[in-house]
């Protein structure tokens, strides 16, 4: 069985540009997490959806942050624009339900130079 | 919100021998207290988990335990292998499966010395 897919790995973009990622969950899987993971540290919660509902985004930096989860299955996560400090790895977690465990995707290291 | 502290940021230790992570947390509505093993450039893997139930937890050469009390709960891996060497978190969550999310420990690197 697949696990949760990530795109791309790795992306090395400017200041002010856009950037986009991509999640593919575990098939079946109805809740989806995107967490932020900066360098030596654990990873934050940004936004958790249930099937295509956004339940939490407290934590989303909503003014160049944006994430859409259309049909409920596949993710994306935007930042416009991006900056300096938002170098980090962006990871995409799935689970069953809102009460089985989380799978992690291998993560897109993200450079803004 | 949930503070999640983690010691120690480093743990050398000799193959064989046993390991100590350790975790506090402070919110005591948390109830979910994954263990997650980060090997280098892959995500998060869970490894165990336990619910604020049961005080103890054992899989084979690792086992959690919780104090509630205490609000502390801490990782052992006995008879520690080449292959356990990676970056350890901890995390705690108020529901079942860390359904609100989870607030991570900032994690400790294993390092393990043939």
């Amino acid at each position: 069985e697949a696990g949760v897919v990530q795109s791309p790995r790795y992306k090395i973009i400017e200041k002010k540009q856009p950037v986009a990622f991509w999640c593919n969950p575990i098939s079946g899987h109805n809740t989806l997490y995107w967490y932020l993971q900066n360098l030596g540290q654990g990873p934050e919660l940004l936004i958790r959806y249930e099937n295509e509902e956004a339940v939490d985004d407290s934590q989303l930096p909503k003014d160049r942050f944006s994430a859409e989860r259309l049909k409920g299955v596949d993710s994306t996560l935007k930042i416009q624009p991006a900056e300096l400090g938002d170098s980090a790895v962006y990871l995409c977690a799935s689970s069953l339900t809102a009460v089985t465990e989380a799978f992690f995707g291998q993560g897109t290291r993200l450079t803004v130079v | 919100g949930e503070n999640v502290e983690q010691h120690p940021s480093t743990l050398s230790v000799q193959e064989g021998d046993s390991a100590v992570i350790k975790c506090t947390y402070s919110d005591s509505a948390s109830n979910y207290f994954p263990w997650y093993k980060q090997e280098l450039g892959k995500g998060p893997q869970l490894i165990i988990d336990i619910r604020s139930n049961v005080g103890e937890k054992k899989d084979q050469r690792i086992a959690v335990t919780l104090n509630k009390t205490a609000k502390h709960f801490s990782l052992h891996i006995t008879e520690t292998q080449p292959e356990d060497s990676a970056v350890y978190f901890c995390a705690a969550s108020r529901m079942r499966g860390g359904a609100d999310g989870l607030t991570f420990g900032k994690g400790t690197h294993l390092i393990i010395q043939p």
